[in-house]
């Protein structure tokens, strides 16, 4: 089955660009989406369709996909920002809609 | 404004029928552009998808829980549903319904989860 794997954790100071990614087989063939989910809450949508975010989402969030790897930046982090980021494709070999296993955002 | 509200028992003993709820409201389950899906997370563990249903109720389901799902929908009502069968430990999760939208396939919104424990 397609596997999407995720740093565990990613921290950086405030006011700097995070870099979270999410590696598959030739992710960059697939559409990947991006969650953020603050705890105790629900994940929300911060990227679509690898690049395009959706409304209320600030442009500091942005998203690339090429190669074997998908990528959701982050500029001028906030403490709010702060998060599990979580990626998801569809795998049409199997028709399954696979999750990254998150990535922890720590604002230092 | 879509909300979503995920409503069922919260604690199960092993092989019993997990069912659930997803209140809809802000917008009609019977719209061609969208799917209605269930997702769940493990505790301390990533998401997981677990099906979908189409406007039309056609359903899609994970197939590592195909044998034991059902995801019926009561457009009447708003309503969309949750049925898994013989729960065991594993199952123990935080249940998320949310809209899915198919043609780029993302979950948005999502209803704020109902955490369900399977336990003896």
């Amino acid at each position: 089955s397609y596997v999407l794997t995720q740093p565990p954790s990613v921290s950086v100071a405030p006011g700097k660009t995070a870099i979270i990614t999410c590696a598959g087989n030739n992710v960059g063939g697939k559409s990947v989406h991006w969650y953020r989910q603050r705890p105790g809450q629900a994940p929300v949508l911060v990227m679509y369709d690898d690049t395009d975010r959706p409304s209320g989402i600030p442009d500091r969030f942005s998203g690339s996909n090429s190669g074997n790897t998908a990528t959701l930046t982050i500029s001028r982090v906030e403490a709010g920002d702060e998060a599990d980021y979580s990626c998801q494709v569809w795998d049409a070999n199997t028709n399954l809609r696979v999750f990254g296993g998150g990535t922890k955002l720590t604002v230092l | 404004q879509l909300l979503l509200q995920e409503s069922g028992p919260g604690l199960l003993r092993p092989s019993e029928t997990l069912s659930l709820t997803c209140t809809v409201s802000g917008g009609s389950i019977s719209s061609p552009s969208f799917y209605w899906g269930w997702i769940r997370q493990s505790p301390g563990k990533g998401l997981e998808w677990i099906g979908s249903v189409s406007y039309s109720g056609t359903t899609y389901y994970n197939p590592s829980l195909k044998s034991r799902l059902s995801i019926p929908m009561d457009t009447s009502k708003n309503l969309f549903f949750l049925n898994l069968t013989s729960v065991t430990a594993a199952d123990t999760a935080m249940y998320y319904c949310a809209r899915h939208e198919p043609s780029l396939d993302w979950f948005d919104p999502w209803g704020q989860g109902t955490l369900v424990t399977v336990s003896s």
